[in-house]
């Protein structure tokens, strides 16, 4: 089966502009995460979505992000206006099971690293 | 505040070496921890999974331990190879009424030398 496919795969942007990411779940999977690595530090979850629905978004940072997933297919995150400390790279995961939100069954995407400059 | 810990931030062996790799977590109520693989430049790959009652999960030459007592794992590598160079992430997740956001370490780069 494919895997979950992120692009672009890097970004480079100006401070202030806006950049979006796209994120194509393992087809059938209803649940779809966002992760998001800083440099130097560890992975943290940004949002979850269950279908179309947010299911819990309280590892966004800030208003500047936006996550849509419109007809429970694929996502996006958007950016805007993008600022230095955005710099990371940023993970799709999908996965079946919503248990304990799904890490029985995480599959990751290869990450967009997005770089602001 | 949950927590997880890993050790040593970094590792070089020589190929063939085994290794073992620690976890440290304060993630409170456990649900289950799993390890991840994580190659450069792609998504973090699970390689084992533990719920609270296991103790020790091998896939290959990879075996992890759990002590839910103390809260720890470890991940033992045994006969290491060129293509174990990556960096291991130890996930912990909580149960069903927590948070259910799983918990990342930073994880351990490891380089195998031939």
């Amino acid at each position: 089966e494919a895997g979950v496919t992120q692009f672009p795969s890097h970004s480079v942007i100006e401070k202030g502009q806006t950049v979006t990411l796209r994120c194509d779940p393992i087809s059938g999977h209803d649940n779809l995460y966002w992760y998001r690595r800083v440099m130097g530090k560890e992975i943290k979850f940004l949002l979850h979505f269950v279908k179309e629905s947010k299911q819990d978004e309280s590892g966004m940072p800030n208003n500047r992000f936006l996550a849509e997933r419109t007809g429970g297919t694929y996502s996006t995150l958007k950016v805007q206006p993008a600022e230095l400390e955005d710099s990371g790279v940023y993970f799709c995961a999908s996965s079946q099971d919503s248990r304990d939100r799904g890490n029985y069954g995480y599959t990751f995407g290869s990450g967009t690293r997005l770089t602001v400059v | 505040k949950n927590q997880v810990e890993q050790s040593p931030q970094s590792l070089i062996i020589l190929e063939g070496k085994n290794c073992t790799l620690q976890c440290n977590y304060t993630v409170s109520p456990f649900s289950n921890l799993r390890w991840y693989k994580q190659d450069t430049g792609r998504g973090p790959v699970s390689l084992t999974i533990m719920t609270f009652s296991e103790n020790t999960k091998s896939n290959g030459r990879y075996t992890a331990t759990l002590d839910a007592d103390t809260k720890q794992s470890s991940l033992h590598i045994t006969a290491s190879q060129l293509s174990d160079s990556a960096s291991y992430i130890c996930v912990v997740s909580q149960l069903p009424g927590g948070s259910y956001i799983p918990t990342f370490g930073r994880g351990t780069s490891l380089i195998v030398h031939p």
